[in-house]
C-alpha cells in the first residue's frame, strides 16, 4: 500500500548515531505536546510527551525538548538503531476539548 | 491485551455505496477519535467523542457520520456524499476529554475505490 512517508522531508542518519528530529507549532496557547511513531501500514505509536510548564522530559533513549519562545519541539533519539526507522509526528494540543493538532511528519532512515 | 482493534484492515468502496469502519476499545477510554491520513501528510481530525451518546464534528466533517452507542465502540460510516474516500483512516482513545493524555491508536482501515 501507499506509504505515509511519501513527499515528506526525510532524515537520513547512520546507525549508532543521535537523531533530532524538529517541529515547529502553531498555537502559543498549546498546554500539551506528543511525539508519535508511525511504521508503514500502522497506527501511530506514542513515544513521549512533555507538558507547557516543562522544558525537556526524558525517556529510553529518547528526549523531548520544548521551547516555547520560539514555539519548537524537538525529539532527540540516542544511538539510533535501524528499528527507529518510521515517520516521526508531533502533536499539540489546542484548546478546548483537548483536540490534537498534527505536523505533517518527518521520515527517519537508518543507514546501517 | 487491552488496545483499539480497528477493522476490516482493507475496504473497498464502489460507487454511490456507504461502508462502515469498526473502531472496538477496552481500554475503558471516555474519548474516541477519528483521523483521516492521506500520503505525505498530516492526521486531520473527522469526528470525536468524548462520551457516551455525544459526538462533535472535527475538521474535515463532510460526507462522514458517526455514532456512540456504547463505551467501546465508535464506528464511522464513509458516505456516498464524501467524494474522495481513497485514504487511512485511523481510530484513536483516550482515559477522558482531559488535556494532558495521549491518544493512542489503532492500526488504521485503508480505503480504496473500486
Amino acid at each position: 500500500g501507499e506509504s505515509v512517508g511519501l513527499h515528506l522531508p526525510t532524515l537520513s542518519v547512520q546507525e549508532g548515531d543521535n537523531s533530532i528530529i524538529n517541529c515547529a507549532y502553531s498555537n502559543s496557547a498549546s498546554d500539551y505536546f506528543i511525539w508519535y511513531k508511525q511504521e508503514s501500514g500502522k497506527g501511530p505509536q506514542f513515544i513521549i510527551d512533555i507538558r507547557s510548564n516543562m522544558d525537556k522530559r526524558q525517556g529510553q533513549r529518547v528526549t523531548v525538548l520544548l521551547n516555547k519562545t520560539v514555539k519548537h519541539l524537538s525529539l532527540q533519539i540516542a544511538a539510533t538503531q535501524p528499528g527507529d526507522s518510521a515517520v516521526y509526528f508531533c502533536a499539540e494540543n489546542t484548546g478546548a476539548n483537548s483536540k490534537l493538532t498534527f505536523g505533517k511528519g518527518i521520515t527517519l532512515s537508518v543507514r546501517p | 491485551d487491552g488496545g483499539i482493534t480497528q477493522s476490516p484492515k482493507y475496504l473497498f468502496r464502489k460507487e454511490g455505496q456507504n461502508v462502515t469502519l469498526s473502531c472496538e476499545q477496552n481500554l475503558n477510554h471516555d474519548a474516541m477519535y477519528w483521523y483521516r491520513q492521506d500520503p505525505g501528510q498530516g492526521l486531520r481530525l473527522i469526528y470525536y467523542s468524548q462520551i457516551v451518546n455525544d459526538f462533535q464534528k472535527g475538521d474535515i466533517a463532510e460526507g462522514y457520520s458517526v455514532s456512540r452507542e456504547k463505551k467501546e465502540s465508535f464506528p464511522l460510516t464513509v458516505t456516498s456524499a464524501q467524494k474522495n474516500p481513497t485514504a487511512f483512516y485511523l481510530c484513536a482513545s483516550k482515559t477522558s476529554r482531559k488535556s494532558g493524555q495521549p491518544q493512542h491508536f489503532g492500526d488504521g482501515t485503508r480505503l480504496s475505490i473500486l
